[in-house]
Order: structure tokens, then sequence, then C-alpha cells
């Protein structure tokens, strides 16, 4: 099956511009997350979609990031406008969704790594 | 509360070495343990999880072993080779259905030949 779709692999930005990311999940996945991973740390949740509903959007820094997945499908995550700190890879995962078994895994895409000057 | 500590920060071993890596948690409720694997300019690959039904899972040459007393786990790998030259996370998950993630930093593996 095909894995978690991420575009673009790249994107350099001078900051207060504006950038958008795109995930296409694995098909049949419910459940679908943005991650932000900064450099020499782990992921960290910025958004959990279950199909095109946001179950958490605790850590997302609402004032300049969004994010939508409609029709419960793929997504798009946005930062406007983009500031120094936003440099990182942004990872998007997809998972079954459910309570048990292999509902659980999450696969990841190779992410975006993103670069504000 | 909601934080995973994963130690060391960078493991150097030699080919054919055990290499392991640790991680403690504190929320008792979490109930799933994955273990990712991270090449550069990849996205994490999950390598093997563990519930905290069961002290130890084996999978190939990774086994995690799970203390729930000490609320730790960690990850060995066995006969370690060049190729596992990674960044290891472990990760932990609160029930529900929803899954959220929480990583830790990460543990930078080198195997020399």
């Amino acid at each position: 099956e095909a894995g978690v779709a991420q575009s673009p692999r790249y994107k350099i930005i001078e900051k207060r511009q504006s950038v958008a990311f795109w995930c296409n999940p694995i098909s049949g996945h419910a459940t679908l997350y943005w991650y932000q991973q900064i450099l020499g740390q782990g992921p960290k949740l910025l958004i959990q979609f279950q199909n095109n509903g946001v179950v958490d959007d605790s850590q997302l820094p609402k004032d300049r990031f969004s994010a939508e997945r409609l029709k419960g499908v793929d997504s798009t995550l946005k930062i406007q406008p983009a500031k120094l700190e936003d440099s990182a890879v942004y990872l998007c995962a997809s998972s079954l969704g459910g309570f048990s078994g292999r509902s659980y895994e999450q696969y990841f895409g190779p992410g975006t790594r993103l670069t504000v000057t | 509360q909601q934080q995973v500590k994963q130690s060391p920060q960078s493991l150097i071993v030699q080919k054919g070495g055990i290499s392991i890596i640790n991680c403690a948690y504190e929320n008792t409720a979490f109930d799933y343990f994955p273990w990712y694997q991270q090449f550069p300019g990849k996205g994490p690959a999950l390598l093997i999880a563990i519930r905290p039904d069961v002290s130890e899972k084996k999978e190939g040459r990774f086994t995690i072993s799970f203390n729930k007393s000490a609320k730790q786990f960690s990850l060995h790998i066995m006969d370690s080779q060049p190729g596992d030259s990674a960044t290891y996370f472990c990760a932990a998950s609160m029930p529900g259905g929803y899954n959220k993630l929480i990583f830790g930093a990460g543990t930078r593996l080198a195997v020399h030949p």
C-alpha cells in the first residue's frame, strides 16, 4: 500500500511570509496527525483529526497556524505569518483510528523541512 | 506528567554488540509504548510496540522490555549492525482511541564496523 505523501519536501521562506504544507494519508486511515519536529528533538503533536473533525489542537499556535482536512482525506497545514522559530520539519502521520489492535499504529510521511530566514 | 524521558542522548556501539536505549514515564494512564526509528531526511518508522500487560516483546533483533512498577521501558537491539545507525524515539500514548503520542527526545545510535 502507498505510504503517507507530503509536499513540498523543502521550503525556504522569509519571516512574516506564509507557507502551506499538504498531506495525503494512507487510504482508509481515519485519523491524521500533524507534528512539528525541531532539530534534535522528538516530534510534537500540533493537531489531530478524526475524519474531518479536530480532536486535539491544544498545542497548535492558533494565532499563526491553521489546518484543515476537508472531506476527511487530504489535509493542509498553514503558517501565516512565519517566525524564525517555526524552522522545523513538519511531519504528517495517519492511523486507522479506533480502539484496538493495529488502529494505534501511526505511519509517518517523509516530512517537509521548513527554513524561515 | 505528560513527559517521556529518554536516555542516552547518543550511543556508540560496535558491530555485533547490544544497543540499549531507556525511557521513563510518569503518567500511569499511558497504555501503548512504541519505538520509532528515523533515518536522516526520512519520517519516523514504527519499529516495535508494547502494551503494559506484557513485560517483554521481541521482533527479530529488536526487543522491548517493560517494567510497569518502575514506569520504565527499554529497547534492546541485538547483534547491532551499521545499518541500524539512526535516531530512535520512544513514545507513549493514552487510551481512548485517538492515540496522541508523546515522544522522547531521541537517541542517536552509531554502530561502528
